[in-house]
């Protein structure tokens, strides 16, 4: 399978524990996004890469979130002490660089239950 | 004001119908647009690119108008497997800035 690759596909946390996500891109993709999902709302952007460069994050993640894409490949998406409104899917998606489209292919994404 | 704004419906139809689904847009800089397919429980996907020009494909016809920063969806001919949430999506590229921004989705119900 060549698609966007998330793991795990679901993940059941207590309240206030550590959680760590991993998406691999398809593999000539050199832009990586992070979204995130709840029931009835768009994809909210959380984070971009291009390469190995986060170019930039939204005011909507808290300094308990960090992501990384060490070597411009798959990258790690990983929430502090979390809280009950953390509850959510998590995407990925990639795309390639071109001059003026640029399709986004998502993952399945990991759903996030903090209980 | 949100940056991409639709209409969430549920828009309920019935099979045969025509529909349309309307998004505005904040950011004039804005420079590519898209309209994604997703449904219940799954990623979004891809359903097409939008031009200036406005393009078709198949029952699907999307358009853009630049001035009012304002893009349109129709889907002709209704079926049932057209059921799912259609997510609005436009481009805000710029130097280093890339980032796609999603409406909150159109949830259409095709009913037989």
């Amino acid at each position: 399978d060549t698609g966007v690759s998330q793991n795990p596909r679901h993940k059941i946390t207590k309240r206030g524990q550590n959680v760590t996500f991993r998406c691999d891109p398809i593999s000539e993709h050199n832009r990586l996004y992070w979204y995130r999902q709840t029931l009835g709302q768009g994809p909210e952007f959380l984070t971009y890469f291009q390469n190995e460069a986060q170019l930039e994050k939204s005011r909507l993640l808290s300094d308990r979130f960090s992501a990384e894409r060490p070597k411009g490949s798959f990258s790690t998406l990983e929430i502090q002490r979390t809280e009950q409104g953390d509850s959510a899917m998590y995407l990925c998606a990639s795309s390639r660089r071109r001059q003026a489209n640029t399709e986004a292919f998502f993952g399945q994404g990991t759903r996030l239950t903090v209980v | 004001r949100k940056e991409v704004e639709q209409d969430p419906g549920p828009f309920n139809v019935p099979e045969g119908a025509t529909v349309a689904f309307n998004c505005t847009y904040s950011n004039s800089a804005s420079q590519s647009f898209f309209w994604y397919r997703q449904d219940c429980r799954k990623e979004p996907k891809l359903l097409m690119s939008v031009y200036s020009s406005g393009n078709e494909d198949g029952r699907f016809t999307a358009q853009l108008n630049r001035a009012s920063q304002y893009i349109s969806l129709l889907i002709r001919d209704s079926k049932l497997s057209d059921s799912a949430t259609y997510l609005c999506v436009v481009n805000t590229n710029g130097g280093a800035t890339n980032k796609l921004i999603f409406g909150t989705g159109t949830l259409l119900a095709v009913q037989p």
